[in-house]
């Protein structure tokens, strides 16, 4: 069956690390991979995405990894603050010129002073 | 430069009744996407539209929903008959024409059924 997954559990760092979110999928084959951002109460805010012939994009302290092979994308944000304390979603946008979305659960990150 | 503009931001609604969602597109913007949400679960995907044109409503159950984006005004989402299980989170979000643009999603319509 077809299954985007995200850690399920929060993740918990300290201000100043290297926050790292996992992204593994079965039985899709994206086109495009995107990571969003959901603060409680609020709708996801577009962060990045990345190409599936591209491996690594970077956007200020973000920093995103897809590998075709693994079926995995990894999010990280670097010299991570309190503020970046939100659910971030991960997205499929499928081949075959469609133009649908298929996100994960989310995983939460809680950063801590 | 508005965003995606929904409405109401919440709706209360007793079983039985008729619940009518709106979402305005971001201005350029000619896709329209509708999404819910559960407590503590990701974006489920209902129905994807084009002006005048339902494209995917794969997600959607067959009865009771129903999504429009007409020539002129907004995107409405209606549930008919709203049962306690239709509360939640509704999202929606715009893209445009090209392929592979990040979504605009507005801050969603919160529908509790009682």
């Amino acid at each position: 069956s077809q299954k985007i997954e995200q850690n399920s559990e929060a993740l918990n760092i300290q201000e100043g690390k290297t926050a790292t979110l996992t992204c593994n999928y079965t039985n899709y084959s994206p086109a495009y991979l995107q990571w969003y951002r959901q603060d409680p109460g609020r709708g996801p805010v577009f962060l990045l995405l990345i190409r599936e012939n591209e491996k690594e994009k970077r956007k200020e302290r973000l920093k995103v990894t897809f590998d075709t092979t693994l079926k995995q994308s990894l999010f990280h944000i670097t010299a991570s603050q309190p503020a970046d304390s939100a659910t971030y979603l991960c997205a499929l946008l499928l081949s075959g010129g469609y133009n649908k979305l298929i996100f994960g659960a989310g995983t939460r990150l809680a950063v801590h002073p | 430069n508005a965003g995606v503009m929904q409405n109401p931001r919440h709706l209360v609604r007793r079983r039985g009744q008729e619940a009518r969602l709106r979402c305005s597109p971001m201005k350029g913007h000619s896709h329209v996407y509708w999404y819910r949400q559960l407590p503590e679960e990701g974006l489920k995907f209902m129905v994807y539209l084009q002006k005048e044109n339902i494209i995917d409503e794969s997600g959607m159950p067959k009865e009771r929903f129903s999504a429009e984006f007409p020539k002129e005004g907004p995107s409405i989402l209606r549930i008919q008959q709203v049962v306690r299980g239709d509360s939640a989170a509704y999202f929606c979000a715009s893209s445009p024409e090209t392929r592979g643009q990040g979504y605009t999603f507005g801050s969603g319509t919160r529908l509790t059924v009682v």
